[in-house]
């Protein structure tokens, strides 16, 4: 598609349980980012894949927190042990970077709304 | 990081431009300045962003002073799908996490 998907759109899952999050950033964008932005709040990054470098997981909260990129395309956030802190809008965008050809922006996706009842 | 500092809130009327200013006085000189916005209830959506020159797109312009210390997005007409919150950020290769502060909350008024 043109933009980036997430999915699902909205999960609702109970405290403890695991959840996936999923993203499908746009073709041929080589560097990939998580943010989450809970009610009211500011965005908070969390992770980020740039190729096939090391990711920067700098961000994420806790060790109940990891991502993965398969074949640099698709990436995957879970959260195991869900807590109720845990409920936000998760959201994922993507970007081309060429550092000879220049500086691009990032494209948002709707994002996955994660209620932890 | 460079930081960035932002009005918390402005207002506008309808059909007439918009300037929103940034202050970014310890920019470096391989800092892009970036422009996005963040209508309700949606992901953030790109503006514009630029290095030295200002720079134009369908959607806004952006200036930069000589110094590259502050810059100002331009809306030339707004209109009410205009209102958002307006992030001003900096980034460079190497350093490529958008790091959002609180944006300036964009009023338009019919």
């Amino acid at each position: 598609g043109a933009g980036v998907s997430q999915s699902p759109s909205n999960k609702v899952t109970e405290k403890g349980k695991d959840v996936e999050l999923r993203c499908d950033p746009i073709s041929g964008h080589t560097a990939l980012y998580w943010y989450r932005q809970s009610l009211g709040q500011g965005l908070e990054f969390l992770i980020y894949f740039q190729g096939n470098s090391a990711p920067d997981k700098s961000g994420l909260p806790s060790d109940r927190f990891s991502a993965e990129r398969t074949g640099g395309s698709v990436s995957t956030l879970t959260i195991q042990r869900t807590q109720q802190e845990d409920s936000a809008v998760y959201l994922c965008a993507s970007t081309y970077e060429n550092y000879r050809r220049g500086h691009y922006g990032y494209t948002f996706g709707s994002g996955t709304r994660l209620t932890v009842v | 990081d460079a930081k960035t500092t932002q009005p918390n809130s402005m207002e506008s009327n309808e059909e007439e431009p918009v300037h929103l200013p940034c202050n970014h006085s310890t920019i470096s000189g391989t800092d892009y300045i970036h422009w996005y916005r963040q209508l309700p209830s949606q992901g953030p959506e790109y503006v514009i962003h630029g290095l030295t020159s200002n720079v134009n797109n369908r959607m806004a312009s952006l200036a930069i002073a000589e110094d590259r210390k502050s810059s100002t997005l331009i809306l030339h007409r707004a209109t009410l799908r205009d209102a958002a919150v307006y992030y001003c950020i900096l980034t460079n290769f190497g350093n490529e996490k958008l790091t959002f502060g609180t944006g300036t909350r964009l009023t338009i008024i019919p």
